[in-house]
């Protein structure tokens, strides 16, 4: 079936690194899609979103990148600091009158100092 | 706080009781979602309102399960007879218009003994 998936489950960087969290998804129909940073024991954070009308997005320390032609979308954070170690999922946004999310497994980033 | 609330955040209960879970969305958003999330795993979508009208149900969503959104504010997710496999996040997240934007409350976490 369709799905949003990602490339690895976990990833260690120093802190004052960049950190690329990458994510694959399936359905070419998905035209927006969300990346969300999820703390223990709290609901996902809205970090930023892209449409599939865009390759680019930039916000506070944190771009997104989309690649329709691989279905490739990633998460750069620069200057990584100790408060970014959480779960980063990405999402898909499901076609549809409800357009429902899509989530990935999630990735547990550490930030090491 | 204007964000997404719900209520309780965490609830015990016994196998086979019905639990009552609250969520109050962010002011003036019309879009209401309810998904669940298992450990280590990405949301699920289980239903959609918009307004008070309920447009769209997962098949996760089984007969135990209900959804209401009386007066197209707040929602109300009941479980009955609940089960062991229904231990669980119970994630709500509102949106507005036409805007694919959703942003989530803080759970609650249900643990069925």
């Amino acid at each position: 079936g369709e799905s949003v998936g990602l490339h690895l489950p976990t990833l260690s960087v120093q802190e004052g690194d960049n950190s690329i969290i990458n994510c694959a998804y399936s359905n070419s129909a998905s035209d927006y899609f969300i990346w969300y940073k999820q703390e223990s024991g709290k609901g996902p954070q809205f970090i930023i979103d892209i449409r599939s009308n865009m390759d680019k997005r930039q916000g506070q320390r944190v771009t997104v990148l989309l690649n329709k032609t691989v279905k490739h979308l990633s998460l750069q954070i620069a200057a990584t600091q100790p408060g970014d170690s959480a779960v980063y999922f990405c999402a898909e946004n499901k076609a549809g009158s409800a357009r429902q999310l899509t989530f990935g497994s999630g990735t547990q980033l550490t930030v090491l100092p | 706080d204007t964000g997404v609330s719900q209520d309780p955040r965490h609830k015990i209960t016994k196998r086979g009781q019905n639990v009552t879970f609250r969520c109050d969305p962010i002011s003036e958003h019309n879009r209401l979602y309810w998904y669940r999330q298992t450990l280590g795993q990405g949301p699920e979508f289980l239903t959609y309102f918009q307004n008070e009208a309920q447009l769209e149900k997962s098949r996760l969503l089984s007969d135990r399960f209900s959804a209401e959104r009386p007066k197209g504010s707040f929602s109300t997710l009941e479980i009955q007879r609940t089960e062991q496999g229904d231990s669980a996040m119970y994630l709500c997240a509102s949106g507005q218009g036409s805007t694919d934007t959703q942003y989530f409350g803080p759970g609650t976490r249900l643990t069925v003994l």
